[in-house]
């Protein structure tokens, strides 16, 4: 059973194109999250999401969106992709305190061309 | 803002031996969490150890152990007896208390650790 699951795992689009990528967690948690990993391996918070509730906006373009039909969701949708969103995006999910730490998907890798 | 330092990019060591990774951070915050997260080539992010900033207690797990120093504002993370499968990504990781909100892990740059046969 897959706690944090993400699709696709991977993508390639062409730069201009709309993508979404799903997430979904069966862990009962309170709040989901997306990084961004670029090419050197970095990563950073992109969202976070609480009770359906946008608490995190890393100053990331307003072309990256966060949807969250529910609890259990948290959708990635990049509108007019550019060469420069290519990277691996994780989603995570964490409950309440952090005693417990994240539980991360697996990644989507994006590539733009 | 938190900022967190891996000022190793890379280390590598022989099988069986023990490795040192270091950390170091800055913050102005009293209550916050400490991590260490091993991505492997399979890019999966596993949690390797955890430790809250109120413990004086070093976090242990089997083989994985931290040094934890608040007041140095150091965390590093020990390897004993290494294996071929901890070669790995090690990103080091800050959260503050969330104190009921919702708050993000903040990484260093990872240390690209090769244990070879």
């Amino acid at each position: 059973d897959t706690a944090v699951s993400q699709t696709p795992k991977y993508l390639v689009t062409q730069m201009g194109n709309d993508k979404s990528i799903k997430c979904e967690q069966n862990l009962g948690h309170d709040t989901m999250y997306w990084y961004k990993q670029d090419s050197k391996k970095f990563l950073k918070i992109m969202f976070s999401y609480n009770n359906k509730e946008l608490i995190i906006n890393e100053t990331v373009p307003n072309r990256f969106s966060p949807k969250s039909p529910d609890k259990a969701h948290l959708n990635l949708h990049i509108n007019s992709l550019e060469l420069g969103d290519s990277a691996v995006y994780f989603c995570a999910s964490r409950q309440g305190t952090a005693n417990y730490g994240y539980t991360f998907g697996s990644g989507t890798r994006l590539t733009v061309v | 803002a938190q900022t967190v330092t891996q000022s190793q990019p890379e280390m590598s060591v022989q099988e069986a031996e023990t490795v040192t990774l270091s950390c170091t951070y800055d913050t102005s915050e009293n209550n916050y969490y400490l991590f260490w997260y091993k991505q492997p080539p399979s890019r999966q992010m596993i949690l390797v150890i955890r430790q809250e900033a109120y413990k004086q207690q070093n976090a242990t797990e089997n083989r994985f152990s931290v040094n934890f120093q608040k007041a140095a504002k150091s965390f590093s993370l020990k390897i004993s007896d290494s294996q071929l499968g901890d070669t790995a990504m090690y990103f080091c990781a800050f959260m503050k208390h969330a104190g009921g909100g919702a708050d993000g892990l903040t990484f260093g740059k990872g240390t690209h650790l090769i244990i070879q046969p």
